[in-house]
């Protein structure tokens, strides 16, 4: 099946500085999905992004299919951006289930 | 919309014991999906179902069972819960595979003890 890894598995962030989290997975993929694991445990969707770049507030995100790797940028972190970032791929077969591999997250803590 | 909507929050079992997990979404998704995530890890798929009447296992279903009567509701059932059936369980629906976008409840955290 399809690897999906996460780099750096942890990250400590000054509060107010910029960070770069990667996503690189083996095989094409139908969609990529970004997701924060809040430290209460809730999965909040931040971007479904299967190609290009999307921006919301602070975070962005660009996904390069051909390069099989996505990007996720955090600007200006808070503290409230602490938790776990997970991105979770769509294997590209056709037809029938397409599986979801998760990767094994980011883990960001953001000090004040 | 409340999105997708899991209970209980909370739940110690004793082994042995059987419980069902509800999960109901209402945005009216074909696909919904139940995982388990276990301490520092990323989340496992147990079961699916692409529609009302179809359920599939996904990557760790022993132990489980699942049923899909209706669009909106996906049932998971702990028969005779054992302590390696401790975790998280979120359940998560989409609109179509291949284009939908996941979305997950809350989650369930189960201690059997």
């Amino acid at each position: 099946g399809i690897q999906v890894e996460q780099s750096p598995p942890d990250l400590i962030l000054q509060e107010g500085a910029n960070s770069t989290l990667r996503c690189n997975f083996s095989d094409s993929v139908n969609n990529l999905q970004w997701f924060h694991q809040n430290p209460w445990g809730q999965l909040i969707n931040l971007f479904y992004i299967p190609s290009g770049t999307k921006q919301n507030g602070r975070l962005s995100a660009t996904t390069v299919a051909t390069e099989r790797y996505s990007l996720l940028y955090i600007s200006s972190s808070q503290t409230t951006d602490s938790g776990v970032y997970f991105c979770a791929v769509e294997e590209g077969n056709s037809g029938g289930y397409q599986k979801v591999t998760f990767g094994t997250g980011t883990k960001l803590q953001v000090i004040p | 919309n409340a999105g997708v909507t899991q209970t209980p929050k909370f739940r110690i079992l004793k082994i042995g014991q059987s419980m069902t997990l509800q999960c109901t979404q209402d945005m009216n998704h074909n696909y919904m999906y139940w995982y388990r995530q276990d301490p520092g890890m990323g989340l496992k798929l147990i079961y699916y179902s692409v529609g009302a009447g179809i359920t599939d296992k996904g990557e760790v279903p022993n132990g489980y069972n699942v049923s899909r009567s209706t669009t909106e509701d996906f049932p998971l059932r702990l028969e005779l819960a054992a302590p390696s059936q401790t975790s998280v369980y979120f359940c998560a629906s989409s609109y179509d595979i291949g284009t939908g976008e996941l979305f997950f409840g809350e989650g369930s955290r189960l201690t059997v003890l």
